[in-house]
């Protein structure tokens, strides 16, 4: 276990619902990321929030909105999504958002859309 | 040209050979380098790290870092069956962004 966990595990659901995936990190830790897993694809960042301000938002549409109350919890609530919205959605933090600290992972969230 | 490339695999290997994984990256202003492991279904997993020209060595695993060429390598001594997984290298730089750049990742069979 990394101390970083998500809920829920797996996730389903359809295009008109409203739904929010969450991340926690017992780690002590400054900085939070979403990332997302396509098949086939390498992952990409979505969102990074250091000290719980958003420091990078990657060209993400806007039916995806985060959210980080304080600095062990992050949210991504989910609206309206599309079938390739579908992807595993990984959180991760790091003691700051330096280039040097290492960035652990939690389990991720297997989410489809139908 | 993908900021970082690696071959896809599979990277096939017989138990006990060593594994070699390589990955080049665009950014000549990338300063660390991270190599995780995933199993599939499973979330990435750190590996190594490294932030200096040279070899890094932890257990089975070493880290090969050659800033010139841009490139950085995961060599896996005394290959288990257990170590197939597919694995990812990334990337940081001190600015700019400030998360990792992933590669596709290699997948590795480790042959009984």
């Amino acid at each position: 276990e990394t101390g970083v966990t998500q809920t829920p595990r797996h996730l389903v659901m359809g295009m008109t619902n409203k739904k929010s995936l969450k991340c926690e990190q017992h780690l002590g830790h400054n900085a939070m990321y979403w990332y997302k897993q396509s098949a086939k694809k390498p992952l990409e960042l979505m969102f990074v929030y250091s000290l719980e301000e958003r420091v990078e938002n990657n060209s993400v549409p806007s039916r995806f909105s985060p959210e980080c109350p304080n600095s062990s919890h992050l949210f991504l609530h989910l609206h309206t999504l599309q079938p390739e919205d579908s992807a595993l959605y990984l959180c991760a933090s790091s003691r700051t958002s330096g280039a040097a600290d290492t960035q652990y992972f939690g389990p991720g969230t297997r989410l489809t859309v139908l | 040209q993908k900021e970082v490339e690696q071959n896809s695999g599979p990277l096939s290997v017989p138990e006990g050979a060593i594994a070699s994984l390589n990955c080049t990256y665009s950014d000549r202003g990338s300063q660390s380098f991270f190599w995780y492991r995933q199993y599939s279904g499973k979330s990435p997993e750190l590996i190594m790290s490294i932030y200096s020209n040279g070899d890094k060595e932890d257990g089975r695993f070493t880290a090969q870092l050659n800033k010139a060429s841009q490139y950085v390598s995961l060599l896996i001594r005394d290959s288990q069956p257990s170590d197939s997984a597919t694995y990812l290298c990334a990337v940081n730089r001190y600015t700019g962004r400030r998360a990792l750049t992933f590669g596709s990742g290699t997948r590795l069979q480790v042959q009984p």
